[in-house]
């Protein structure tokens, strides 16, 4: 079973606008992983969160994570039209593959 | 580098057939993994190798059969292609925490 659940399942803003994702998950990780695909294609690694680690930015990202409600958020600021994609969360156990949460698909227009 | 190579790109089946995807890697990584994604659903893990040589299942493994044909290579095989496999298949390799997925397969079963 999936262990990560995005939210919102879609989001539609406009150019220069932030957007916020949020992932909620069932167990303990060791790391939590956000990913972007856009139509077509394979996902791409956009950031990684340690455990241990509370706020993490990288670029336009930044991504917080809250190990006792088991949830993280992604914060894309001043968007564009070219972070239009589908956004997947996805969490590493110790000894397992990631598991991968369903998605949220990001919409943004000029 | 081509990173991982994902063969063919488009398939169309018929029921009761087989086939076998093709999955290459040149970044000299150890694991690699096959997913399937449907609408709505995330990325569902298949199988996955650890090493050469070695080969696990994941959540939804029915059905299909790999095969870690040397470091480079991981093929993921159908026996008896069902409906309920249509689906976009995705190969990913592994360095330390990262994944790198391939362009996907996209497989239609009538």
């Amino acid at each position: 079973s999936q262990q990560g659940e995005e939210d919102p399942q879609a989001l539609s803003i406009q150019e220069g606008e932030n957007a916020t994702m949020n992932c909620s998950y069932k167990t303990s990780i060791n790391n939590l992983q956000w990913y972007r695909q856009n139509s077509g294609r394979g996902l791409v690694h956009l950031i990684l969160i340690r455990s241990n680690e509370r706020e993490k930015h990288s670029g336009r990202l930044r991504v917080t994570l809250d190990t006792s409600k088991k949830s993280s958020s992604l914060l894309i600021t001043a968007s564009r039209a070219a972070d239009t994609a589908s956004y997947f969360c996805a969490t590493n156990q110790a000894g397992t593959a990631l598991i991968f949460g369903k998605g949220t698909t990001l919409s943004v227009s000029s | 580098n081509a990173g991982v190579t994902q063969t063919p790109k488009f398939q169309v089946l018929k029921t009761g057939q087989s086939m076998t995807l093709q999955c290459a890697q040149d970044m000299n990584h150890n694991s690699m993994y096959w997913y399937r994604q449907d609408p709505g659903m995330g990325l569902r893990l298949i199988y996955y190798s650890a090493s050469e040589g070695t080969t696990d299942k994941g959540e939804v493994p029915n059905g299909y059969n790999v095969s870690r044909l040397n470091k480079r290579e991981f093929s993921l095989r159908l026996e008896s292609a069902a409906p309920s496999q249509t689906s976009v298949y995705f190969c990913a390799s592994r360095k330390v925490n990262e994944q790198f997925f391939g362009p996907g397969t996209r497989l239609t079963v009538l």
